[in-house]
């Protein structure tokens, strides 16, 4: 069964522009969440989905936001990118996002705001 | 709010070492607890997980014991391989605000390990 993959790997942008990111999740799987990681923060969520529906949100500001699709694809988008966006964003699927589940990464999507 | 305290490293050890990295975790609720493995420049695998208080967890060599009493979660194994180096992170389930059937992942800051020969 193929893994979670995510579009692009790699990204350049400048500030003020904005970016799309897209994630597959691991056929079957419905729920998808999407996590920052950056050195001084570390790891932190971003937002959940499940059936196209955003059921759980983190800490950040509306500039982040994200869509789930019918065939549980997502995609998050960053708008006005601020140099302090760059980091690597990772997605995560699992089979509904419960408490006893194994969230699957993908290998995360780098990006630079310069 | 839950949250995971984790020993931050830099961890050095030679090749058939012991290692152990410390994890203990705030949470209400019964938390399913992971450890997950970051090698450079890829995304994170899970190596392990204990679903409720007393499970271990195991896989290739690694052990987790879910201890309720203590809150942790320690990550052991008795033999390191150079081929061990990475970056491990322990997690727990959160429902977060939200308080529904859905779950995050709320990780630790991450222990950089480095295995020489």
């Amino acid at each position: 069964k193929a893994g979670v993959t995510q579009t692009p790997r790699y990204l350049i942008k400048t500030r003020g522009q904005q970016v799309t990111l897209s994630c597959s999740p691991i056929s079957g799987h419905r729920s998808v969440s999407w996590y920052q990681q950056t050195p001084g923060q570390g790891l932190q969520f971003l937002f959940e989905y499940f059936s196209e529906t955003q059921r759980n949100k983190g800490n950040f500001p509306g500039r982040f936001s994200g869509r789930q699709f019918s065939n549980s694809r997502s995609e998050m988008n960053v708008s006005t990118l601020e140099l302090g966006d760059s980091a690597l964003y990772l997605c995560a699927s699992s089979l509904s996002g419960g408490r006893k589940e194994t969230q699957y990464f993908g290998p995360g999507t780098r990006l630079l705001v310069l | 709010g839950n949250s995971v305290t984790q020993m931050e490293g830099p961890v050095t050890l030679s090749e058939e070492a012991f290692l152990t990295i410390n994890c203990t975790y705030t949470a209400t609720g019964y938390p399913s607890l992971f450890w997950y493995v970051q090698y450079p420049g890829e995304g994170l695998q899970l190596l392990l997980k204990a679903t409720k208080a007393d499970d271990k967890g195991s896989n290739k060599g690694f052990e987790a014991t879910y201890r309720k009493e203590t809150t942790s979660f320690h990550l052991e194994k008795g033999s390191v391989q150079v081929s061990d180096s990475a970056v491990y992170f322990c997690a727990l389930s959160d429902p977060g605000d939200s308080g529904g059937s859905n779950y995050k992942l709320t990780f630790g800051k991450g222990t950089l390990l480095t295995v020489n020969p």
